[in-house]
């Protein structure tokens, strides 16, 4: 089944703690993103990779590493996590050659205390 | 930089009647997207639109793009139940914005 999957979904953590968010996708798409969802703010774009090794920052970088070692793994890093990250967090992949048709993770719900 | 701008923010209506969500860009974009996201779970993409003027149809949806491919539509006809949640509409000009999206709920 095709799917992008995140881990973990839910996750309580305290300022400072570095956290790592997993995401995986199965359908050898080139293009994977990171997203957090804010009530009235919608999806903002946090970083994006076309390709392995090739990332690039998105809206709201600040706060967020990434890496991209393997085409279907796109871990979001939070080396040291504030209360302003608390949000839900999607991963997205697609194709390259249909990058408007995204594929979402079930979403990582993280609070940050 | 680009904006996409949706409204309106929330719809409550009542099983059977329509709805309509109207996305507006900044800038000429190059295609836009669709998405819904049901209460609790992840976006879907729908459709995708790239043509000046076009329109397409799914069942009871129907998307339509401006001429100016500056704003786009989506328009439900007789909402059901199962319509709802949060429709969002994705304007894509090199990179993609997403708009706030329009919270849908339909009463029984």
């Amino acid at each position: 089944e095709a799917q992008v999957t995140q881990n973990p979904r839910y996750l309580i953590t305290v300022t400072g703690k570095k956290l790592t968010v997993t995401c995986s996708q199965n359908m050898n798409h080139e293009y994977m993103s990171w997203y957090r969802q804010d009530p009235g703010l919608g999806l903002r774009q946090i970083y994006y990779s076309m390709n392995v090794e090739v990332t690039d920052k998105g809206d709201v970088p600040e706060g967020y590493k990434v890496s991209r070692k393997e085409k279907r793994n796109f871990p979001l890093i939070l080396e040291s996590p504030s209360p302003n990250q608390t949000s839900l967090y999607f991963c997205a992949s697609s194709s390259t050659r249909r990058v408007g048709e995204l594929f979402f993770g079930e979403g990582s719900r993280l609070t940050v205390l | 930089g680009q904006q996409v701008m949706q409204i309106p923010q929330y719809q409550h209506v009542q099983e059977g009647e329509d709805f309509t969500t109207y996305c507006n860009s900044s800038t000429t974009l190059s295609n836009i997207q669709w998405y819904k996201q049901r209460p609790g779970g992840h976006p879907v993409f729908l459709i995708q639109l790239v043509k000046s003027g076009e329109v397409k149809k799914q069942k009871r949806l129907t998307f339509q793009f401006g001429e100016a491919k500056k704003n786009s539509s989506l328009h439900i006809t007789a909402t059901q139940t199962t319509d709802v949640g949060t429709y969002f509409c994705a304007g894509n000009n090199n990179d993609m914005r997403f708009g706030a999206g329009t919270r849908l709920t339909v009463k029984p």
